[in-house]
């Protein structure tokens, strides 16, 4: 069975600039879940999903990224303008419905120049 | 005070020597713990995953959960070389929203 997939795997960027970040998860999952991950901390939500609703959002910082999950399958996540902070690793989780064990992907490593 | 604390580390130990991983947590809702293994440039895999108190057992892992204390912890025997990388613990109050640990940094040494 194939894993959460995640693209790309690095991207560097200069400030302002636009960047986005793709993820499959597992088939079947309903439940789809980005993640903030900055150097020697613990993952921090900032987005889950279950099919192509957003159910808790509410710490994506919404004036500068969003994210969607068009027919509730591959999820999108998207920074712009990118700003020196938002450097850090983008990990992308799935789920079964009712959730227990999250999956998670290998992470997109952003670095903002 | 953070909801999870977690002593980042680094930890060092000999190959065979049990290690002993700890976190501490403020939120009496949690009820589902969670250990995760990070390997350098992987994402999280679940290592352990415990409802409410008690202890589970799997192979050379043990996990343990005291509620009262708000204490949990994650025990290594035997430990191998190959257990070396980062062991976040997890928690949650309805298996969705999840608080992680920083993650302590686990060096074992042949």
């Amino acid at each position: 069975e194939a894993g959460v997939v995640q693209s790309p795997r690095y991207k560097i960027i200069e400030k302002k600039q636009p960047v986005a970040f793709w993820c499959n998860p597992i088939s079947g999952h309903n439940t789809l879940y980005w993640y903030l991950q900055n150097l020697g901390q613990g993952p921090e939500l900032l987005i889950r999903y279950e099919n192509e609703e957003a159910v808790d959002d509410s710490q994506l910082p919404k004036d500068r990224f969003s994210a969607e999950r068009l027919k509730g399958v591959d999820s999108t996540l998207k920074i712009q303008p990118a700003e020196l902070g938002d450097s850090a690793v983008y990990l992308c989780a799935s789920s079964l419905d009712p959730p227990r064990e999250q999956f998670f992907g290998p992470g997109t490593r952003l670095t903002v120049l | 005070q953070k909801e999870v604390e977690q002593d980042p580390g680094p930890l060092s130990v000999p190959e065979g020597a049990i290690v002993s991983l700890n976190c501490t947590y403020s939120n009496s809702a949690f009820q589902y713990f969670m250990w995760y293994r990070q390997y350098s440039r992987k994402g999280p895999e679940l290592l352990m995953y415990t409802y409410s108190s008690g202890n589970k057992e799997d192979g050379r892992f043990t996990a343990q959960v005291d509620k009262s204390s708000k204490y949990i912890s994650l025990f290594i025997r035997d430990s191998q070389p190959s257990d070396s990388a980062t062991y976040l613990c997890a928690m949650s109050a309805n298996n969705n929203d999840m608080r992680f640990g920083a993650g302590t940094r686990l060096t074992v040494k042949p």
